[in-house]
């Protein structure tokens, strides 16, 4: 049972444009959400985080807002970067829950 | 270099087989977990330990077995391998027995290739 989607598995932008990344969860339980990035042979690094206190969360290029009443949230990456191509993960967990859930991935290339 | 190694990093072997990964946390990390990336899925959480007993379990099957050792390097145990267990297999660890704020530092996994 999928609880975090990321419905778009690929996702082509040209440099210096905005990159929109989405995901959706379905367990209402989920209050902390997170964004991984994860290049070719690499493991994920932790990119980005919001708890469900939160609507927005910004870290320079990088903004995830939280709809916590359409169980969405996105990732915004501003201006879009050559290095930023890579495969990102939308996680999330429960309060008090030993493992985060993963959605299955959206890879971004950035055009030059 | 994250901190967290993962060995070997490919692994081909025959259905009915057994294999062992390894992993080893980074420095001062309690928590071991296991997550089975399969093609155009997400990471799927298989178990965790923390400073040596079993936390957490999720969908890992029988055939499937782990432990983390008094030095806190952990290995997976797949047993009876079939074709279906090709996948990504990542190691991630974490200082406490929960996920910090800043989620898990993940190892560059094991791909295992079942013919």
């Amino acid at each position: 049972d999928q609880q975090v989607k990321q419905n778009s598995p690929s996702l082509s932008v040209q440099e210096g444009r905005i990159s929109i990344l989405n995901c959706d969860y379905t367990n209402s339980m989920f209050d902390y959400f997170l964004w991984y990035k994860k290049y070719p042979a690499e493991g994920p690094t932790f990119l980005i985080s919001i708890s469900s206190i939160k609507d927005k969360n910004e870290d320079g290029r990088f903004t995830v807002f939280l709809n916590k009443s359409a169980k969405h949230l996105s990732l915004h990456i501003v201006p879009s970067q050559p290095g930023d191509s890579a495969v990102y993960f939308c996680a999330a967990s429960a309060r008090d829950d030993y493992k985060l859930s993963f959605g299955a991935g959206t890879t971004v290339t950035v055009r030059a | 270099d994250s901190g967290v190694t993962q060995t070997p990093k490919h692994l081909i072997t025959a259905t009915g087989q057994r294999v062992t990964l390894r992993c080893s946390p980074r420095s001062g990390d309690l928590s071991v977990y296991w997550y089975q990336q399969s093609l155009d899925q997400g990471l799927q959480f298989l178990i965790q330990y923390y400073n040596g007993e079993e936390r957490a379990k999720g969908n890992i099957l029988e055939r499937f077995s782990a432990q983390q050792f008094p030095d806190l390097h952990s290995e997976l145990n797949l047993s009876s391998l079939e074709l279906g267990d090709s996948a990504l297999y990542f190691c991630a660890s974490s200082v406490g027995s929960n996920w910090e704020t800043y989620g898990y530092t993940f190892g560059s996994g094991t791909r295992l290739t079942v013919v």
